[in-house]
């Protein structure tokens, strides 16, 4: 079975504290996303990649940024957390053949609390 | 504009309905692709169908079954015997494509199903 792991399930941080969420897939699937989901807002995504040191901008990229080193691993990063980045973040992965059109894979989601 | 509207925020059954969730499209493309999505309360979005804009065929799969209607632009999803572990989010999602080859990915806001013994 395709496992995407989230390193943290519960993470309480402070404003301005930096913040690194971890996501890694096990499946050697090229394709990798972060999302928000946010009550009456949905799953919005964030970024993005298609390949190893490749990313790009999803719908509500402001405030933060992506790593993708290695295939297996896409992290998300909070340079400077603030109250209005608290919330679920999901990670999800899906063959690259597939993209947009095939099925997501997603981790179990770190819920962030910033004070 | 492309959208994903599932009118049913929440909906609360009884162990053993049927219960049907909405999901109505708009989309300008002749191409796209319709999914459903579940999350349980543990959280983790678990895909359940895929349908292309051009198989208007109904899908059964157990208790579940899925009407897709190019007619109405409308991907309608039914539990039939509905049980207690059926309670979760359910996510209708819409992928289309934009500018180049590139597709986008759009959600529903979700319906929250909850099934009481």
């Amino acid at each position: 079975d395709v496992k995407v792991t989230q390193s943290s399930r519960y993470l309480v941080k402070r404003t301005g504290e930096k913040v690194f969420l971890e996501c890694v897939q096990d499946m050697d699937h090229e394709n990798m996303f972060w999302y928000r989901q946010d009550p009456g807002l949905g799953l919005r995504l964030i970024y993005f990649s298609y390949d190893v040191k490749m990313k790009e901008k999803g719908d509500i990229p402001e405030g933060y940024s992506v790593s993708r080193e290695k295939k297996e691993r896409f992290s998300l990063i909070l340079e400077s957390a603030s109250t209005n980045q608290t919330s679920m973040y999901l990670c999800a992965s899906s063959l690259k053949a597939s993209g947009y059109t095939g099925e997501l894979f997603f981790g179990e989601g770190s819920r962030l609390t910033v004070l | 504009a492309q959208k994903v509207t599932q009118a049913q925020t929440e909906i609360s059954v009884v162990e053993k309905e049927d219960v049907t969730l909405d999901c109505v499209y708009e989309t300008r493309d002749t191409t796209y692709y319709l999914f459903w999505y579940k999350q349980p309360p543990s959280g983790e979005l678990v895909f359940l169908i895929r349908r292309n804009s051009f198989d208007e065929q109904n899908e059964i799969s157990g208790r579940y079954s899925w009407n897709f209607q190019k007619s109405t632009s409308s991907f309608n999803f039914t539990i039939t015997a509905s049980q207690v572990v059926d309670s979760a989010v359910y996510f209708c999602a819409l992928s289309e494509a934009v500018a180049g080859n590139n597709r986008k990915l759009i959600w529903g806001l979700g319906t929250s199903l909850a099934v009481n013994p």
